[in-house]
């Protein structure tokens, strides 16, 4: 089974500060990854995913993520925080080619402090 | 390209009830997938269809049930609703290329379910 961790339900980050979401996944095959958000009463946009091309993966909107396979790890980035990054950001895990399932993680709350 | 479209994006039903959400995919896109988000269980899958097959179910009850027509439109049914069946339900539609595996699934706005 696959599984993915998002550490911290809330963060908050001053304007300008470094933005830095975790999420730690479980896989048995070579994970597909993705961060996604989710501003208030919308769906759910993605802003990045891995797919095993490049370990490190640029993103819309300034974000970008690096995949680590020796920390399990998938932790999202933002050099420099701005007003409009203030969302819900999930972290997701998609199983083998043509299993189309998404496994999230619990989410995490970004708040920008002016 | 419009995106994923769901429809209607709030209703109010009463317990016992039942409710019919409807998914038009992207265009060309013939996987559907839907999800239950709610603030308690956050983002739970539902089920996938592929070209009309029902290709994978989460973990609902038979409550829950959807369909894909030939246009890849889905549809997904609630039957005797119950007042912790409010959430959002959200559609993904995702196009299955062989030659490119960890493809884009794409979200539509959802459906805020309210049951009274």
């Amino acid at each position: 089974a696959q599984s993915v961790t998002q550490l911290g339900s809330h963060v908050s980050v001053s304007e300008g500060a470094l933005v830095l979401l975790r999420c730690n996944y479980s896989s048995s095959v070579p994970p597909y990854l993705f961060w996604y958000v989710q501003y208030p009463n919308q769906g759910l946009q993605l802003l990045l995913k891995y797919t095993s091309a490049a370990t490190l993966v640029k993103g819309i909107n300034g974000f970008e993520a690096e995949f680590k396979k020796s920390e399990t790890s998938f932790h999202l980035t933002k050099p420099s925080a701005h007003m409009s990054d203030a969302a819900e950001y999930f972290c997701a895990v998609k199983g083998d080619f043509g299993n189309e399932k998404l496994t999230f993680g619990t989410g995490t709350r970004l708040t920008i402090i002016p | 390209k419009a995106g994923v479209t769901q429809t209607p994006r709030y209703l109010i039903k009463t317990r016992g009830q039942q409710v019919t959400l409807s998914c038009s995919p992207i265009s060309g896109h013939r996987s559907v997938s839907w999800y239950q988000q709610t603030p308690g269980q956050g983002l739970q899958f539902l089920f996938e269809y592929f070209s009309e097959t029902q290709r994978n179910k989460g973990n609902f009850p038979g409550r829950f049930s959807g369909r894909q027509f030939s246009n890849s439109r889905s549809e997904m049914n609630v039957s005797t609703l119950e007042l912790g069946d409010s959430a959002l339900y959200l559609c993904a539609s995702s196009s299955i290329n062989d030659r490119a595996p960890g493809n884009t699934i794409y979200f539509g706005e959802g459906s805020w379910l309210t049951v009274v």
